[in-house]
């Protein structure tokens, strides 16, 4: 079935350095992708999507580029911020399913 | 636009116990409703999903049951609970790909 793999969390950094979530899928056919981000105490949020194959979705300084041939939607963002700190879920929907299937989630907390 | 309300937002339950989280939406009308559990370390993994009032799929075997007494009212319950209900729950709704999907804040149930 379908499937998705997160990178292993928890993630520190300090603020303004370069982030990279790594998020790879297995799927039949051809999925949309999805980053969600949930702050402390709240529900997930959607971050960005992509919908086909070299689509970029990008959001608050965060961008992830659909890669067919790597089957992957790595997130990233270039100077990351305290207000960063959330966890971050990647996320696939095939065409005509009901559901999302989700990756277990990598936590990122950003340091001043 | 859309907004879900989740109750608890934390539980601490004993095993053998029974359960009842209550999820209601606002803002839309006839969506598609999902509950989703998030276990220790692992993604969220969709529990239930109803497409109407009483039609309940359930995508894994397990320990709870859902129900939708209303357009929007979804409900997970339990007549005993297990060690192993222990997780986040979060219910989500979908209404179309124009407004994709809507997560509530979740519960975070603790079964001891």
């Amino acid at each position: 079935g379908d499937s998705v793999t997160q990178m292993e969390g928890p993630v520190t950094l300090s603020e303004e350095a370069f982030l990279t979530i790594n998020c790879t899928y297995t799927a039949t056919g051809y999925p949309s992708l999805f980053w969600y981000v949930q702050y402390p105490g709240e529900g997930l949020q959607l971050l960005l999507k992509a919908t086909k194959a070299d689509d970029k979705g990008s959001n608050k300084g965060f961008e992830a580029t659909y890669r067919k041939e790597t089957t992957s939607f790595h997130l990233e963002k270039g100077s990351v911020q305290v207000s960063d700190s959330a966890v971050y879920f990647c996320a696939l929907k095939n065409q005509g399913a009901q559901k999302l299937v989700f990756g277990q989630g990598t936590r990122l907390t950003i340091n001043p | 636009s859309q907004t879900i309300h989740q109750w608890p937002a934390t539980l601490v339950q004993p095993v053998g116990s029974p359960l009842s989280l209550e999820c209601t939406v606002e803002g839309t009308s006839n969506p598609n409703l999902y509950w989703y559990r998030q276990a220790a370390g692992r993604g969220l993994q969709l529990l239930f999903y109803s497409v109407g009032i009483g039609q309940i799929s359930s995508e894994v075997p397990q320990n709870l049951s859902a129900s939708r007494p209303q357009d929007r009212q979804f409900i997970l319950s339990s007549k005993k609970l297990l060690l192993s209900d222990s997780g986040f729950y979060l219910c989500a709704t979908f209404k179309g790909s124009s407004y994709g999907y809507t997560f509530g804040s979740g519960t975070r149930l603790t079964v001891v």
